[in-house]
């Protein structure tokens, strides 16, 4: 089994700050790397999915880089409605553990 | 519109049997993948399998092999998750969700559509 591992757990960012997560796979996904973003009592949503395409109608301050074993989620501007929790999944598997975002 | 419904809440005592369904609509259902999901009160995601509704085709997480049961119904565009006994630690929100991928090949590879999540509860 692949192994996920996301960092950092939680962060605590002002508004119009840059963030960034990552996750790392124990082996190589290729580009098959996809970035959930879940708020409270919500299903998840799809933000981005072969490591680095926007789903449609997804803000474009949310960006996805990497490839092969280390990917980053990167949100340019964060905005008050941007907290929540946000997780990695390899191809159609293994989620990482989650990243929750909360604004100072 | 393309949507995934699933079943309304349950409560169950343990050892009981349990069956819960997503239905859906707006595309080819029996095209697509159907991926089931686990999230447990206050954790994270866990991936449980997926079924592929035209053949029933199934790929099952070695965490959840042998205690769950996917099936679907071509007929109805339903998905089920089905438990023969359950245990407290079933305790969870479950999610369907499509892969948005055929047999031949993926136009995104990821859960691009989720049902709205059903919350079975197992207790004494």
């Amino acid at each position: 089994d692949i192994q996920m591992t996301q960092s950092p757990s939680s962060l605590s960012a002002s508004v119009g700050d840059r963030v960034t997560i990552t996750c790392r796979t124990s082996q190589s996904v290729s580009v098959y790397l996809t970035w959930y973003q879940q708020k409270p009592g919500k299903a998840p949503k799809l933000l981005i999915y072969s490591a680095s395409t926007l789903q449609s109608g997804v803000p474009s301050r949310f960006s996805g880089s990497g490839s092969g074993t280390d990917f980053t989620l990167t949100i340019t501007s964060l905005q008050p409605e941007d907290s929540a929790t946000y997780y990695c999944q390899e191809r159609y598997s293994t989620f990482g553990g989650g990243t929750k975002v909360e604004i100072k | 519109e393309v949507e995934l419904v699933q079943s309304g809440a349950e409560v169950k005592e343990p050892g009981e049997s349990l069956k819960i369904s997503c239905k859906g609509s707006g595309y080819s259902f029996t095209n697509y993948w159907i991926g089931w999901v686990r999230q447990m009160p206050g954790k994270g995601l866990e991936w449980m399998g997926i079924i592929y509704p035209g053949d029933s085709d199934t790929r099952y997480s070695p965490s959840f092999q042998g205690q769950v049961t996917f099936s679907a119904d071509k007929s109805t565009s339903t998905a089920y998750l089905q438990w023969s006994s359950l245990k407290a630690s079933d305790t969870a929100m479950y999610y369907c969700a499509r892969r948005y991928c055929t047999k031949a090949s993926c136009y995104k590879e990821a859960f691009d559509i989720w049902g709205q999540g059903t919350m079975v509860t197992v207790s004494s």
